[in-house]
């Protein structure tokens, strides 16, 4: 199976910062990448596939990027409702897998 | 709209099954591939298997291989998945999800189903 390795654990910020999430895979996953929101008690919601493509309705502050095994999301102007745990997923082989999560929170 | 609408949470003892329902509405049922996450408390996701409504097919993660079983039904355009011979690490949050044929990556999610197993 592919490892999904995604850093941090946690992280703390200011309103109005920028963050950015990163994902390493253990292999080359050619951009077929997610990122998910899950905010507390609420299942995931997509935010980014094909590793930079915005899901619909999805505010224009969050990007992804990266190629390779190497991707990262990118969440400019953060804002109160952001606070959430962000996942990664890669969906170029089969199982498809996911990072273990990072948790967002406002300082 | 698209919605996966789950059934309720569940206690069960151990060693028992518990079958859990995901109905999917807003949409052709058929045309889209469904299928089914756990996450444990607190901790990442796991892809158990999915199922193709259209032929009934399957594919599972190894790891769920024993211990899930899918289904579907299209007359009512739910998804279903038992669980069997359940223990402590079963207990956990049980999502359905929907992607399409191509790619497989989950645009729409159940509310999930809370699975505690509990003598």
């Amino acid at each position: 199976d592919i490892q999904m390795t995604q850093s941090p654990a946690s992280l703390s910020a200011s309103l109005g910062e920028t963050v950015t999430i990163e994902c390493r895979a253990s292999e080359d996953i050619y951009s077929n990448l997610a990122w998910y929101q899950q905010k507390p008690g609420n299942s995931p919601q997509l935010l980014i596939y094909d590793a930079n493509s915005l899901a619909d309705g999805v505010p224009s502050r969050f990007s992804g990027s990266g190629s390779g095994t190497q991707y990262s999301l990118k969440i400019n102007s953060l804002q109160s409702e952001d606070v959430a745990s962000y996942f990664c997923q890669q969906y170029n082989n089969y199982p498809p897998t996911f990072g273990s999560g990072t948790k967002l929170e406002i300082k | 709209q698209v919605k996966l609408l789950q059934s309720g949470a569940a206690l069960v003892k151990p060693g028992d099954s518990v079958k859990m329902s995901c109905k999917a509405s807003g949409y052709t049922f058929t045309d889209y591939i469904i299928h089914w996450v756990k996450q444990s408390h607190g901790k990442s996701l796991e892809w158990i298997g999915y199922i193709n409504p259209y032929s009934g097919g399957t594919n599972y993660n190894e790891k769920f291989k024993s211990k899930a079983t899918l289904t579907v039904d299209k007359s009512s355009s739910t998804a279903y998945m038992e669980f069997s011979r359940l223990t402590s690490e079963d207990s956990a949050i049980y999502y359905c999800a929907r992607a399409d044929y191509y790619s497989y990556y989950f645009d729409y999610w159940g509310q999930g189903v809370m699975v505690t197993v509990s003598s």
